[in-house]
């Protein structure tokens, strides 16, 4: 079964608006990953937020960690058309073979 | 710096051929992965290699699939015989080392007829 589930499965916001995507995990983890995808292409890389950190930002990026509720949210503010995409959490778990595990995405579409 | 790169980009082929699909990590990396995404099903782990050596692959769904690196430039994703159920997109990814964030090649479609 997944490890990471997004909520919500599909966004649409207007441009200049802030996207919310978050993200619940079941067991105990090492990091946890953000990515995105554009049509076509391959995953990149967003951030990492370790598991003994809260909040992290990388420009219009903010990302927050709750080990507690096994839960994260991925904030993008000031949204662009250039933001459409689909987003994943990955998990790499505990004590595991870090490899990591992803969910299945939010697909955000940034309208002009 | 060139990011990772796959090939072919794009595969159709019939039920029962073989399928090779190739990858160049990027250079310096330790760690090569496989993965394959479907609407149905998501991304998924096939396989990942630690220092050109398989470390976990019970992601390959059976015996048809294989995956080497022969070193640390190269590796490849075998489908033998290839069925319709097999069609997707394939990923290679690569990273410094396991569990740091990955690199992504574009992947190739596969559609097997």
């Amino acid at each position: 079964s997944q490890q990471g589930e997004e909520d919500p499965q599909a966004l649409s916001i207007q441009e200049g608006e802030n996207a919310t995507m978050n993200c619940s995990y079941k067991t105990s983890i090492n990091n946890l990953q953000w990515y995105r995808q554009n049509s076509g292409r391959g995953l990149v890389h967003l951030i990492l937020i370790r598991s003994n950190e809260r909040e992290k930002h990388s420009g219009r990026l903010r990302v927050t960690l709750d080990t507690s509720k096994k839960s994260s949210s991925l904030l993008i503010t000031a949204s662009r058309a250039a933001d459409t995409a689909s987003y994943f959490c990955a998990t790499v778990l505990q004590g595991g073979s870090e490899k990591l595990v992803f969910g299945k995405g939010t697909k955000l579409t940034v309208n002009p | 710096d060139a990011g990772v790169i796959q090939s072919p980009r794009h595969e159709v082929t019939e039920m029962g051929q073989e399928v090779t699909l190739r990858c160049k990590p990027i250079s310096g990396h330790n760690s090569l992965f496989w993965y394959r995404q479907t609407m149905m099903r998501g991304l998924e782990l096939l396989i990942y290699f630690n220092n050109n050596v398989p470390i976990d692959d019970s992601g390959m769904p059976e015996d048809r699939f294989s995956a080497k690196m022969p070193n640390a430039s190269f590796s490849t994703l075998k489908i033998q015989p290839s069925e319709p159920r097999d069609s997707a997109v394939y990923f290679c990814a690569s990273s410094l080392v396991v569990g740091q964030p990955q690199h992504f090649g574009d992947g190739t479609r596969l559609s097997i007829l």
